[in-house]
């Protein structure tokens, strides 16, 4: 049984570009979360997804930062025109019925220049 | 809304020895999760003990126990037995339809 993968694990780009992370989740975890962690600072909630269906965005979910989830198995968390303040692990989870545990990914490290 | 408080930036510990991370929430919720994760620098979350708010019982998992005051919204970790890969950052979290995280614990284990 794997865990939660996401690629990739690091990424470092300029200023105003887009880029775009993947995670797979653990099979048959039908709900799949997204968190950003700054340093020193615990993992806040972004979004989450049952199955396709995205039930819940944060406000911190900024119009330039958009998840999908479109057969309910992986999932791509995108940010457009990015900014130095999006520099951040950005974590992925999963969990199954009754939800209540949720296991991790390595995380996407990003660095906005 | 709900909010998780750990009042200990840094801890430090002798090995063998025990130490115990604080934790506090807040909700208005009776039916919830709450748990410990460990972080070790620059490396994946790991769920370390879980505990469910009905449960009257401390959650024990080797060398990881909890004590869960429900009336007081406490939940401290105990790690006994210290060992050096147990340094990590710590984090508290709540799930009562939604995960909350604490600031984060760092542990240090000295030799």
């Amino acid at each position: 049984d794997t865990g939660v993968s996401q690629n990739p694990r690091h990424k470092i780009t300029k200023r105003g570009q887009n880029v775009t992370f993947r995670c797979d989740p653990i099979s048959e975890h039908n709900r799949l979360y997204w968190y950003r962690q700054t340093l020193g600072q615990g993992p806040e909630f972004l979004t989450y997804f049952q199955n396709e269906a995205q039930l819940e965005k944060s406000r911190l979910l900024s119009d330039r930062f958009s998840a999908e989830r479109p057969k309910g198995s992986f999932s791509t968390l995108e940010i457009q025109r990015t900014e130095q303040g999006d520099s951040a692990m950005y974590l992925c989870a999963s969990s199954s019925p009754p939800y209540g545990t949720q296991y991790f990914g390595p995380g996407t490290r990003l660095l906005v220049l | 809304a709900q909010t998780v408080t750990q009042s200990q930036p840094e801890m430090s510990v002798q090995e063998a020895e025990t130490v115990t991370l604080s934790c506090t929430y807040d909700t208005s919720e009776s039916d919830y999760y709450l748990f410990w994760y460990k972080q070790p620098p620059s490396r994946q979350m790991i769920l370390v003990i879980r505990q469910e708010a009905y449960k009257q019982q401390n959650a024990t998992e080797n060398r990881f126990s909890v004590n869960f005051q429900k009336a007081a919204k406490s939940f401290s970790l105990k790690i006994s037995d210290s060992q050096l890969g147990d340094a990590a950052m710590y984090f508290c979290a709540y799930n009562g339809g939604d995960m909350r995280f604490g600031a984060g614990t760092r542990l240090t284990v000295k030799p």
